[in-house]
């Protein structure tokens, strides 16, 4: 098993609508979550990064961390088609760890 | 552009050959990292370094794999004797020290093993 579980789609939506994409994880000491995104043939690019449990918003993105239920998730609000792209979680132990653990990622077109 | 930049962008290779890729950090960060990613995976960690020392590698780092970072700064991946299996997105990136880095990627190199 995997130690991060995430649902590779791929994903297509109408331009406009809400984005709901999800992980899963199973180590518990787990404690830094990211959300990576990623265009064709492009390195990850960073979007958000929380840490333990909550939400966390930055503009039309808004993280979330359910540590009890070891879940998380990335809501796009009113998603453009420049949002098309690959999704990746990562999540690591602690602070400065020195390697994440990524999701396969999930690949998502937004339709215009 | 002060990012994280790779070279080269792109390698063909023909099997057993050796290859090797340069990854420039951003100029403040003292913690450098190399990973692989495979189509329709994520990225999987192979080893890093805090300055110039090589503290972690995964088991993923064989033996014809080395990395360096002699004075801090860039580092190189080397792989020898190149097998098909090696084809791959190789990326880089880098973090500050502190209670808040995360790790910022560059653009990555895509080889391809004939």
């Amino acid at each position: 098993q995997k130690e991060v579980e995430q649902d590779p789609g791929p994903l297509s939506v109408p331009e406009g609508a809400i984005v709901s994409l999800n992980c899963t994880y199973s180590n518990s000491a787990f404690q830094y979550f990211m959300w990576y995104r990623q265009y064709s043939r492009k390195g990850p690019e960073l979007l958000m990064y929380t840490y333990s449990s909550g939400n966390k918003e930055d503009g039309r993105f808004t993280a979330q961390v359910d540590k009890s239920s070891k879940y998380i998730s990335l809501f796009i609000r009113d998603s453009q088609p420049s949002d098309s792209a690959t999704y990746l979680c990562a999540m690591s132990a602690r602070t400065g760890a020195n390697n994440l653990f990524f999701g396969t990622g999930t690949r998502l077109t937004v339709i215009p | 552009d002060t990012g994280v930049s790779q070279n080269p962008r792109h390698k063909i290779t023909k099997r057993g050959q050796n290859v090797t890729f340069r990854c420039d950090p951003i100029s403040e960060h003292n913690r450098l990292y190399w990973y692989r990613q495979t189509l329709g995976q994520g990225p999987e960690f192979l080893t890093y370094f805090q300055n110039e020392a090589q503290l972690e590698k995964s088991r993923l780092l064989s033996d014809r794999f080395s990395a360096e970072r002699p004075k801090g700064s860039f580092s190189t991946l080397e792989i020898q004797r190149t097998e098909q299996g090696d084809s791959a997105m190789y990326l880089c990136a880098s973090s500050p020290s502190g209670s808040t880095d995360t790790q910022y990627f560059g653009p990555g190199t895509r080889l391809t093993v004939l």
